[in-house]
This record gives structure tokens, sequence and C-alpha cells, in this order.
């Protein structure tokens, strides 16, 4: 089974870099996901990650390390708009595409 | 335009009424999904489907069935939904040949 921890809410300023953190425990790991989530919204893809290293797409990159079972997600140069939940996902290597989720990270971008 | 729909977006319902929550996508995605959330438990998987007449249970498949007659559709239903099933439902879609799910836009649901 999957347990996958991120810290439940953070806070930062219009502007600025925030970073996200996920660790998870797995049987078996086959990719990690991250997603945004605005209030009341659908959740929507931001990242993919199954090797280790960085991947940068725009204001925001991910990174992953499989040894020690940890992801971040950065995302630089804060817009109101980024205010909204992120959520961490790990896809089991036990089926096709079956994603556990994380409980999210509500960020609150202030000005 | 891509996307998954759902139908209702909205719902109140009575205990023990049955009822049908549908999904559609236009990508002619092979894997659908359902997912119920609440606050504190994040998302968790209902039910999956592979392809037309292949399901599997998800996490919580307790008190739902679904089906999966044609590729684009995948509703979910509640034979006699409860109190407890009260939550923001979402369907998600995927393609064989791609990592990003498409999720609905949900349905809100609301058993008194």
């Amino acid at each position: 089974g999957q347990n996958i921890d991120q810290p439940t809410e953070m806070t930062a300023t219009e502007g600025a870099i925030v970073q996200i953190n996920c660790t998870y425990q797995t049987s078996g790991f086959n990719g990690l996901f991250w997603y945004q989530q605005h209030a009341g919204e659908a959740p929507t893809f931001l990242s993919y990650n199954v090797l280790d290293g960085l991947e940068e797409k725009g204001r925001f990159s991910s990174f992953l390390s499989r040894s020690k079972g940890y992801s971040y997600l950065l995302l630089k140069e804060l817009q109101m708009k980024d205010s909204a939940s992120y959520l961490c996902a790990v896809k089991e290597n036990t089926g096709f595409q079956k994603l556990v989720f994380g409980t999210g990270t509500r960020l609150l971008v202030s000005p | 335009e891509a996307q998954v729909t759902q139908n209702p977006r909205y719902l109140i319902t009575v205990t023990g009424k049955k009822l049908t929550v549908t999904c559609s996508q236009n990508m002619n995605h092979e894997y659908m999904s359902w997912y119920r959330q609440d606050p504190g438990l994040g998302l968790r998987q209902i039910y999956y489907s592979m392809n037309v007449e292949v399901t599997d249970k998800g996490d919580v498949p307790e008190g739902y069935k679904v089906s999966r007659k044609e590729k684009r559709n995948f509703p979910l239903i509640l034979e006699s939904p409860s109190p407890n099933q009260t939550s923001l439902y979402f369907c998600a879609s995927l393609g064989l040949a791609g990592h990003e799910q498409y999720f609905g836009p949900g349905t809100r649901l609301t058993v008194t």
C-alpha cells in the first residue's frame, strides 16, 4: 500500500518562491504526479516524474528522489492565482494508472 | 475540445433513492476512473475501468457500482445512497500513451 505525506497548509507572498514537499512510502513505485486544484474545481495536471531529478516547466519545477521517497514542487514568481491546493499522487506498480493521492497542501498567496 | 463531462453537477437526494452520475469523455481514452474527495482525506479511488467491459474496484468501492458498455461512458451508480456518501465526486480518463489524467468538473452529492 501507499502512505503519502504533505503539509496541510502553506502561506507565501506574491513574487516569492515556495517549495511544497511530499514524502511517500510504497510497495511499488511507478511515477509521481503533481496536480493543482482550485477550490471547487477539478484537479489539473502539473507534472510527472518517474526518474530522479528535476523537471522544469515554466514557473513550476518538480523534483524526485526515489531512494528517499521524496518529491517537491517548486513554484517561482508566485502569483495570486497560484493560491490553490497542490496534490501529490503516486502511481502504483501493480496496475495500470492506479494513482494514490495525498491529502493536498493548501497554498495561500498574499499580496 | 478534449474534455470529460459529468452530470449532474449538483445533486441533493434522500437516503435509499437510487441515482446515477454520468461521465463521458471525447478523447477515445481506454482508462476511466471514479474518485471521491472528502475534507482531510484527499481523493480516493472508487472504481476504475481499463476498457469496455473491464472494471475493477478501487480503494473505497462499497455502496457503488459502475458499468462500461461503451468506451466513452462510465456511469457511477448508487443503488441505495446513504449520508456517508455525501461527497464531491470526480470522473477521470487517460489514454494508453499518456500520463495526464483528465478530470471532469465534479459532482457535488448530498444525501440526507
